[in-house]
């Protein structure tokens, strides 16, 4: 069975710091990895991630992906109270399941001025 | 605000009831997305839809039917529902599959 598992699942840290989620995973057939943030309606997309090694980056936001170990990280850097959220990590299978989106539980974020 | 237009934003509705959910799409893509989320859990998939055809349904209630009338439209009919079914319930495109998906802003659904 697919499995996408982020940790930790609630992290709460004070405006400017830096922040390091995780997403480990493992699926057949994996294709891409997908990073989302969602407020209080739609997940937003930020990232997604289809080779080993690198970096996507948008302002303050990165993220890696590394194949070997099966895990990516999303990092936050001089995080703002905006960035308080649940942040989702999902992956997307190549060949017939590639309308599915698995989804990991969410980190959820809390930053406090 | 998002691209992806779902509506309505937020719907209560008796179990004897028939209501629809609707999701506008004009990005030209050919993907389209149903998913249920419940609080303080990831979306799960319900239905998807890929060139207007249903190719995925993962073993969801008949109560509730999913409808793809255009390339840009997505609707969910929901007919005898119960209260389990209070949820989340968002819309996402992709170009196609494997590509990123967008969501809407979801109808919160109440079923009394």
């Amino acid at each position: 069975e697919d499995k996408v598992v982020q940790s930790p699942l609630s992290l709460v840290v004070h405006e400017g710091d830096t922040v390091t989620l995780n997403c480990s995973y493992e699926v057949t057939n994996f294709r891409s990895l997908l990073w989302y943030k969602q407020e209080k309606k739609a997940p937003t997309f930020l990232f997604m991630l289809t080779s080993s090694g690198i970096e996507k980056k948008s302002g303050r936001l990165s993220s890696i992906l590394d194949k070997k170990e099966l895990s990516s990280i999303l990092n936050i850097t001089a995080t703002q109270t905006g960035d308080s959220a649940i942040y989702l990590c999902a992956v997307d299978r190549s060949g017939a399941g590639s309308y599915q989106l698995t989804f990991g539980k969410g980190t959820k974020l809390s930053v406090i001025p | 605000d998002t691209e992806v237009t779902q509506t309505p934003k937020h719907l209560v509705m008796g179990m004897t009831n028939k209501k629809s959910l609707k999701c506008e799409q004009h990005m030209g893509h050919r993907a389209m997305y149903w998913y249920k989320q419940k609080a303080k859990k990831p979306p799960e998939l319900m239905f998807v839809y890929s060139y207007e055809k249903l190719s995925i349904n993962e073993s969801v209630p008949s109560r509730f039917s999913p409808e793809c009338p255009n390339s840009s439209l997505l609707n969910l009919h929901l007919h005898a529902l119960q209260p389990e079914d209070s949820a989340l319930y968002l819309c996402a495109s992709s170009q196609r599959g494997g590509q990123p998906q967008h969501f809407g802003d979801g109808t919160r659904l109440s079923i009394l």
